[in-house]
């Protein structure tokens, strides 16, 4: 069964205190692994996409990366204003070879305290 | 260039009766998904149109729920009968066309059933 699993539930950080969220996946045909940033009350807010092993976006204080069986959202120094929850979801092949649904682990509550 | 557009944000219907979502994509996007978000739960996919057509509806409950994208004008959620299980926020996506797999959500319908 495709499943994406997110740890930890919910990290607490100081100002500055850099470090990782992780999303295991397992799923049959991944076209792609995705990053939101859902604050309270509001939509995801798409962050980044990665599509093959071995790939790296970064954008400000943050960076993803892929392998094989996880992706890891590295946060340096981060602000309070960084504070939110942070989504992974992967896309799987759809069907008739069109693009598919997004299949979304249960995120990481970050908080940054200053 | 606006984002995807929900209305209305919230809504708050009575056991039994209609409660119908909006969604207008972004500008150029021709793929919508509909997304739904329990408390304490994930994102979890319910569909996925294209104009005129439903491509994915496997994760829309069998009864009361139903879609359309039609050719001109937003896609509409129309739940019928409302039950208390139905409140939760309700997220509407939309794709380009293409290679581009980034789905962009729009703020949410926040369903409340009395």
């Amino acid at each position: 069964e495709d499943q994406v699993t997110q740890s930890p539930e919910a990290l607490r950080l100081q100002e500055g205190e850099s470090s990782s969220l992780n999303c295991s996946y397992t799923v049959s045909g991944l076209r792609g692994l995705f990053w939101y940033r859902q604050d309270p009350g509001k939509g995801p807010e798409f962050l980044f996409t990665l599509y093959s092993a071995g790939e790296e976006k970064e954008k400000e204080r943050l960076k993803a990366t892929l392998t094989k069986k996880e992706s890891f959202l590295h946060i340096t120094a981060p602000k309070p204003e960084d504070s939110a929850t942070y989504l992974c979801a992967v896309l799987r092949r759809g069907y008739g070879g069109s693009q598919g649904n997004l299949i979304f682990g249960k995120g990481t509550k970050l908080s940054v305290k200053p | 260039n606006a984002g995807v557009m929900q209305n209305p944000r919230h809504l708050v219907r009575r056991r039994g009766q209609e409660a119908r979502l909006r969604c207008s994509p972004m500008k150029g996007h021709s793929h919508v998904y509909w997304y739904r978000q329990l408390p304490e739960e994930g994102l979890k996919f319910m569909v996925y149109l294209q104009k005129e057509n439903i491509i994915d509806e496997s994760g829309m409950p069998k009864e009361r729920f139903s879609a359309e994208f039609p050719k001109e004008g937003p896609s509409i959620l129309r739940i019928q009968q409302v039950v208390r299980g139905d409140s939760a926020a309700y997220f509407c996506a939309s794709s380009p066309p293409g290679t581009r797999y980034e789905q962009y959500f729009g703020p949410g319908t926040r369903l409340t059933v009395t």
